[in-house]
């Protein structure tokens, strides 16, 4: 049962235009989330984070947003540059004594020159 | 500064044999999780250690064990090998217990483990 989904596999996006991936979560009880972007041999990288008692996180040209009655957030990239090509990840923190991330199976953004 | 340094980066195994991975965590950070990724899916938490003592377990059977030393660095076995064992094995290193909002986890470039 997966708790973090991620629908959509791959993206593609014209370099310059926007990229919107999309996470969502069931469990009401996860207090906060993470972007990963992962590269080809390389081990995920933290890109971005937002509290669950926010709506919106905003790092650059990374857009995070969140919507709790839906349980879904998105990452808006704006603008999109190849490099930005990778696998991303959304993570949610589960609560407790210590601290776990549940990911979910990635989207795969390819952005095209 | 060094980042999360995990060995070896590839390895290939037999069935029921134990394989020890290793890692070495950004120099002060305390605690160190490891994540198990198979191919098409993303990381799956194993365990984190923190002080050297374990603060979480997923859902792996017990065939998988870590332990972190005093110096703060991990091995994760795993004994018994099956072909399903085959993945990615990524660890995590953060400052303290929990990796903050604005820091998230630091992840090493992973061990590759191949059972056949």
């Amino acid at each position: 049962d997966q708790q973090v989904k991620q629908n959509s596999p791959s993206l593609s996006v014209q370099e310059g235009r926007i990229s919107i991936l999309n996470c969502d979560y069931t469990n009401s009880m996860f207090d906060y989330f993470l972007w990963y972007k992962k590269y080809p041999a390389e081990g995920p990288t933290f890109l971005i984070s937002i509290s669950s008692i926010k709506d919106k996180n905003e790092d650059g040209r990374f857009t995070v947003f969140l919507n709790k009655s839906a349980k879904h957030l998105s990452l808006h990239i704006v603008p999109s540059q190849p490099g930005d090509s990778a696998v991303y990840f959304c993570a949610a923190s589960v609560p407790g004594y210590g601290q776990n991330f549940v990911f979910g199976p990635g989207t795969r953004l390819s952005v095209l020159p | 500064d060094a980042g999360v340094t995990q060995s070896p980066t590839h390895l290939i195994k037999t069935r029921g044999q134990q394989v020890t991975l290793r890692c070495s965590p950004i120099s002060g950070h305390k605690s160190v999780s490891w994540y198990q990724q198979v191919l098409g899916q993303g990381p799956q938490f194993i365990f984190q250690y923190y002080e050297k003592e374990e603060r979480g377990r997923g859902n792996f059977p017990d065939r998988f064990s870590a332990r972190q030393f005093p110096n703060y660095s991990s091995e994760l076995n795993v004994n018994a090998l099956l072909l399903g064992d085959s993945a990615l094995y990524l660890c995590a290193s953060s400052l303290g217990l929990t990796g903050g909002l604005n820091y998230g986890y630091t992840f090493g470039s992973g061990t590759r483990l191949t059972v056949v």
